[in-house]
């Protein structure tokens, strides 16, 4: 069965750069949720999309942008990168319709963001 | 201000034994609790939940126990394998709200 794809798996990027992150979902989810996670750190909660609007907002700064597509595909958008920025970069996608619970939300691979 | 914690960052238990993972939570507003297994180089996966209308929810060998007055949920693995090592997750959240809160993770090994 088709998963979470994340890509790039890998991206090094250097200080004030900018960085682009995509997330396909599993076809027919239609809602996707980014996650950071920095070294030794838990996953925090960055922010949700449904139906391409956004739908709830945790720690994202305000250097990082998202959206998501007609297609349903997401893109986190970081700007003028900070070395604290280098973490491993989770998307998640889960259908609405089928209620809330750990086993309707299923994760990417993540992308491991590397800035120098 | 960390609203959910696992305060072990490692666990070493012997193939075979029972291990528990321990989380602890601060907010009240939570009503439903995950486990996530996290093998290196890959996403989460959801192992078992548990709402908090219910105390202890079972899923063979894996069983979450959840603690309301304490704040507290507990998962037990049993008998444990070694494929059960990896870093263990604990997720707390508002029902509905979509958005899952993260403990630290624990690193569990297995040792043959």
């Amino acid at each position: 069965a088709a998963g979470v794809i994340q890509s790039p798996r890998h991206l090094i990027k250097e200080k004030r750069e900018t960085a682009t992150l995509k997330c396909y979902p599993i076809p027919r989810h239609d809602t996707v949720y980014w996650y950071q996670q920095g070294p030794g750190q838990d996953p925090q909660f960055l922010i949700s999309f449904y139906e391409k609007m956004q739908s709830d907002k945790g720690s994202i700064p305000d250097r990082f942008s998202a959206q998501q597509f007609s297609d349903y595909h997401s893109e986190l958008n970081m700007s003028s990168l900070e070395l604290g920025d280098s973490a491993l970069y989770f998307c998640a996608s889960s259908l609405r319709d089928r209620g809330f619970s750990g086993n309707t939300i299923y994760f990417g691979e993540g992308s491991w963001l590397t800035v120098v | 201000d960390q609203q959910v914690k696992q305060n072990s960052p490692s666990l070493s238990v012997q193939e075979g034994r029972i291990s528990i993972l321990n989380c602890d939570y601060t907010n009240s507003m939570f009503d439903y609790f995950l486990w996530y297994k996290k093998y290196p180089a890959e996403g989460p996966t959801f192992l078992i939940s548990i709402s908090s209308i219910k105390d202890k929810n079972e899923d063979g060998r894996f069983t979450v126990f959840l603690n309301k007055s304490a704040k507290h949920l507990s998962l037990h693995i049993v008998p444990s394998q070694p494929g059960d090592s990896a870093v263990y997750f604990c997720a707390a959240a508002v029902w509905g709200a979509q958005k899952l809160v993260f403990g630290q993770g624990t690193r569990l090994t297995i040792n043959p």
